[in-house]
């Protein structure tokens, strides 16, 4: 995939780790999401990053920890997390920094909490 | 309290036959929605975008409705084949804050 990027595609940590994910996008867009799907429930938008800024954090627990260097790159800081963390996390992209655009998406990452 | 529904349980249909989807909200005015496509370990791809002004769109094989009166959308897909079998999600952006609202999916299975 040439779109969106993420890494890596699996991910099983204990509770005490400390991990990233990492999200790469290649379309030239200005706008970057987080989002977390768990089975059966729709997807909850976590993290907005708008030309590299952060224009909304969606009541998230602060064992998540974004962080956008640039606009291409889109990271996921996580420790101390909890079984019910365990989900796929989706990266997407859009082309200006509306959360209401077209979102183009990553593959994600298949996070398992132990 | 405010939601999108879509049907939970998976959609059997046969190969040939047209395939509909539908997507229900509550208590939100909105400006528009989108239609997207999820395959077992990837990401949601986009598909179509409806106006609330709209009443149908189309592309290719695939149409969707959209109904403010009866708050529904309806994603319909002709002829359908085995590859169109995937997960269908809805999202709903409000025309007041421009929140956007997913939808939990439909899978649907197409059988040859």
């Amino acid at each position: 995939e040439t779109g969106v990027t993420q890494t890596p595609r699996h991910l099983v940590m204990g509770m005490t780790n400390k991990k990233s994910l990492k999200c790469e996008q290649h379309l030239g867009h200005n706008a970057m999401y987080w989002y977390k799907q768990s089975a059966k429930k729709p997807l909850e938008l976590m993290f907005v990053y708008s030309l590299e800024e952060r224009v909304e954090n969606n009541s998230v627990p602060s064992r998540f920890s974004p962080e956008c260097p640039n606009s291409s790159h889109l990271f996921l800081h996580l420790h101390t997390l909890q079984p019910e963390d365990s989900a796929l996390y989706l990266c997407a992209s859009s082309q200006g920094g509306q959360v209401q655009e077209t979102q183009y998406f990553g593959p994600g990452t298949r996070l398992l909490v132990l | 309290s405010q939601k999108i529904e879509q049907n939970s349980e998976a959609l059997n249909i046969q190969e040939g036959k047209t395939a509909t989807l539908t997507c229900n909200y509550t208590n939100y005015s909105p400006a528009y929605l989108q239609w997207y496509r999820q395959d077992p370990g990837r990401g949601p791809v986009f598909l179509l975008l409806i106006r609330e002004n709209e009443k149908e769109k189309r592309k290719e094989r695939l149409k969707v409705t959209f109904d403010t009166t009866l708050k529904q959308s309806l994603f319909h897909i002709t002829a359908s084949q085995p590859a169109d079998s995937a997960t269908y999600l809805c999202a709903l952006v409000t025309d007041s804050n421009y929140q956007l609202i997913w939808g939990a999916g439909t899978k649907l299975i197409i059988k040859p």
